[in-house]
């Protein structure tokens, strides 16, 4: 079975440092989403590609946060400085849109602690 | 208001029966909609979808949709203790996002 593949599982790491996560979407797929998952807020969408390009942003702490898809092949969320507040699991998923919204398939997550 | 709106629950259902879960969106603009299914401690998965007013049946599950109401369902039938989880519902908002509701906790008791 096809499916999303995001790095690393599990990251601690200590506030002010750079965290950067991966993920690598089913290939084909033209739509790539970054969700954080936080018991208080749920599902939080931060961003989205479409063909590799931005389409929105707006859920996402622009002074600290970044997301970036070099190729079709991979697609990264950056966090600088890391915040204790930024501890979530952030989901990636992926999809092919053509039209009507179809629906997505997530990677497994990667659970970020920030101490 | 938030775009989705669900029950947090938890929903208690006795193994066997149906167990209904619902869900409101506020975008009129929406065209499709997904139920999913996350598991503690795993990452949401796809079980149904719908885009049509009506229901829509998938073995066990049946989506129903009804927009002028501006709200989705999901009947789950013969409800099993491994459908005990959080079902997410989402839809794709007429700005070409997904959007998920908080999710409901569904524990079938045996």
């Amino acid at each position: 079975d096809a499916r999303v593949t995001q790095t690393p599982r599990h990251k601690v790491t200590e506030m002010g440092q750079e965290v950067t996560m991966r993920c690598q979407p089913i290939l084909g797929h033209n739509t790539v989403f970054w969700y954080r998952q936080t018991m208080m807020q749920g599902l939080e969408l931060l961003a989205y590609f479409r063909n590799r390009a931005p389409l929105d942003d707006s859920g996402m702490p622009k002074d600290r946060f970044s997301a970036e898809m070099p190729d079709a092949t991979l697609a990264t969320l950056k966090i600088q400085p890391s915040e204790p507040r930024d501890s979530a699991v952030y989901f990636c998923a992926s999809g092919l849109v053509t039209g009507f919204g179809y629906g997505y398939t997530f990677g497994s997550g990667t659970r970020l602690t920030v101490v | 208001q938030k775009e989705v709106e669900q029950n947090s629950g938890p929903l208690s259902v006795p193994e066997g029966a149906i167990a209904s879960l619902n869900c409101t969106y506020s975008d009129r603009g929406s065209q499709s909609f997904f139920w999913y299914r996350q598991y503690s401690g795993k990452s949401p998965e796809l079980i149904m979808f719908i885009y049509s007013n009506g229901d829509k049946e998938d073995g066990r599950f049946t989506a129903q949709l009804n927009k002028a109401s501006q709200y989705v369902s999901l009947l789950i039938r013969d409800s099993q203790p491994s459908d005990s989880a959080t079902y997410l519902c989402a839809l794709y908002s007429s700005a070409s996002k997904i959007i998920f509701g908080s999710g409901t906790r569904l524990s079938i008791r045996p």
